[in-house]
């Protein structure tokens, strides 16, 4: 079973503050995503890797930036919080190679912007 | 518009009772996926399933790639069920990450 784990679960911070969310794969999957899920527009692809160092725009990355350190490590950044930028954020990996494309979902966090 | 349409968006359902649950795509795509949300949030892959029919418990999935459209069975529905039913779609450019839909929330009640 792929796993894929998430940190911080929770978070509250205020506007013009600074975030990190980080996502560990540990299944040597080559592809991660970082969606973000709001009542009304269901998830969201915000930024996506194919591999240590590489980066992909989504569809929604207008204040995010992101970094691929290792194959195992995604972190999403946040430098200036805003309130729309409230949120559950999901990282999820795959890798057609290994398991024929499924998705596989760290549990999610929660981020408040005050 | 939404590239992904899901009907109904909720359902209630008496326990033991059977559901359908609609996914429709308006453009092309590579394969579908099914997920299951729970309640507090964490997503839980049901299928992987790019055409045809798949199975697993009281679950069964069906995709039709060239009618863009895909079904989620549910039979002698439990309590447990309770959750909110999510499909996406891929592209035909994989790893572009997947399309969702708006999810369909469904409530079992005794």
């Amino acid at each position: 079973e792929a796993a894929v784990t998430q940190s911080p679960r929770n978070k509250v911070t205020v506007t013009g503050g600074n975030v990190t969310l980080s996502c560990r794969q540990t299944n040597s999957h080559n592809y991660m995503y970082w969606y973000r899920q709001d009542t009304g527009h269901g998830l969201r692809l915000i930024h996506y890797s194919y591999g240590a160092g590489n980066l992909q725009i989504g569809d929604v990355p207008d204040g995010y930036k992101a970094t691929r350190t290792t194959q195992e490590d995604f972190f999403l950044l946040l430098e200036l919080a805003s309130p729309s930028q409230t949120s559950l954020y999901f990282c999820a990996s795959s890798d057609p190679w290994v398991n024929t494309g499924q998705l596989y979902f760290g549990e999610g966090s929660k981020l408040t912007v005050l | 518009g939404q590239q992904v349409q899901q009907s109904p968006a909720s359902l209630v359902l008496q326990e033991g009772e059977n559901a359908e649950l609609q996914c429709n795509f308006s453009t092309s795509l590579n394969s579908m996926q099914w997920f299951y949300q729970r309640p507090e949030g964490s997503l839980v892959s049901l299928f992987y399933n790019p055409s045809g029919t798949k199975q697993s418990g009281r679950l069964t999935s069906t995709t039709v790639i060239k009618e863009r459209r895909s079904s989620l069975h549910i039979s002698s529905s439990q309590i447990t069920d309770s959750g909110t039913y999510l499909c996406a779609m891929e592209e035909d450019n994989y790893a572009q990450g997947l399309t969702f839909g708006l999810g369909t929330r469904v409530s079992v009640f005794p």
